[in-house]
């Protein structure tokens, strides 16, 4: 099914730990984002690529790293994971303001 | 800085009520506003998106307003069902290229 595929679904780490997180979208969309979404505070968003080639930073970016692989692959990395980090996180893909589509997600912990 | 605030936080309705959910904004300058509905455990599904001409937007028994002047916009779902139990979110397009800026949600339970 064409769509957005995260992975990992689950992952804990350790304080410190590093650890990259894997999007991948097949509907041709020039722009890719991540958010992360926590308890009673909606999705705030972490990095976008408004085309290959392209990243800015949102609006949580510290901790954060991204790597726009190609025009179907959008990689988020923590470089020292933190408990502030513990989250879920989803990608996303579009086409401008349109064809909004979510991947399913990864819950992540750090101990 | 613009602040997106849906209220209530939740609510609980029986089956066959018109739900109701509200959405406000404190920048009225946005491009679009879209809902969206999450499941979960799930990422979240596109309901409705209301570009920065219309006025409103329907799908089948929903519906959603747009009133960019005053900063509101609301859903409504007409006669719920069970499986209208989710969380929904507003969100809004500050500009053209996507990014979005999203209310906390509504979690709405619909009892048999």
């Amino acid at each position: 099914n064409a769509g957005v595929t995260q992975t990992p679904k689950f992952q804990v780490l350790k304080t410190g730990q590093s650890m990259t997180l894997q999007c991948a979208q097949d509907m041709n969309h020039n722009s890719m984002y991540w958010y992360r979404q926590d308890p009673g505070m909606g999705l705030r968003l972490i990095y976008y690529s408004a085309s290959e080639g392209t990243t800015d930073k949102g609006e949580v970016p510290n901790g954060y790293n991204v790597s726009r692989l190609n025009k179907r692959e959008f990689s988020l990395r923590l470089e020292s994971a933190a408990p502030s980090q513990t989250s879920v996180y989803f990608c996303a893909s579009s086409e401008g303001a349109v064809g909004y589509t979510f991947g399913s997600g990864t819950r992540l912990t750090v101990v | 800085k613009q602040e997106v605030t849906q209220i209530p936080a939740a609510l609980s309705v029986p089956e066959g009520e018109n739900l109701v959910l509200n959405c406000s904004f404190t920048d009225s300058a946005i491009y679009n506003l879209q809902w969206f509905r999450q499941d979960p455990g799930k990422g979240l599904t596109s309901l409705l998106l209301i570009q920065s001409s219309q006025r409103e937007q329907t799908s089948g028994r929903l519906n959603a307003s747009l009133d960019k002047s005053s900063g509101r916009s609301t859903l409504y779902i007409a006669a719920s069902q069970p499986g209208d139990s989710a969380t929904y979110l507003c969100a809004v397009y500050p500009d053209s290229w996507g990014k979005l800026q999203f209310g906390a949600g509504t979690q709405v339970v619909v009892t048999p």
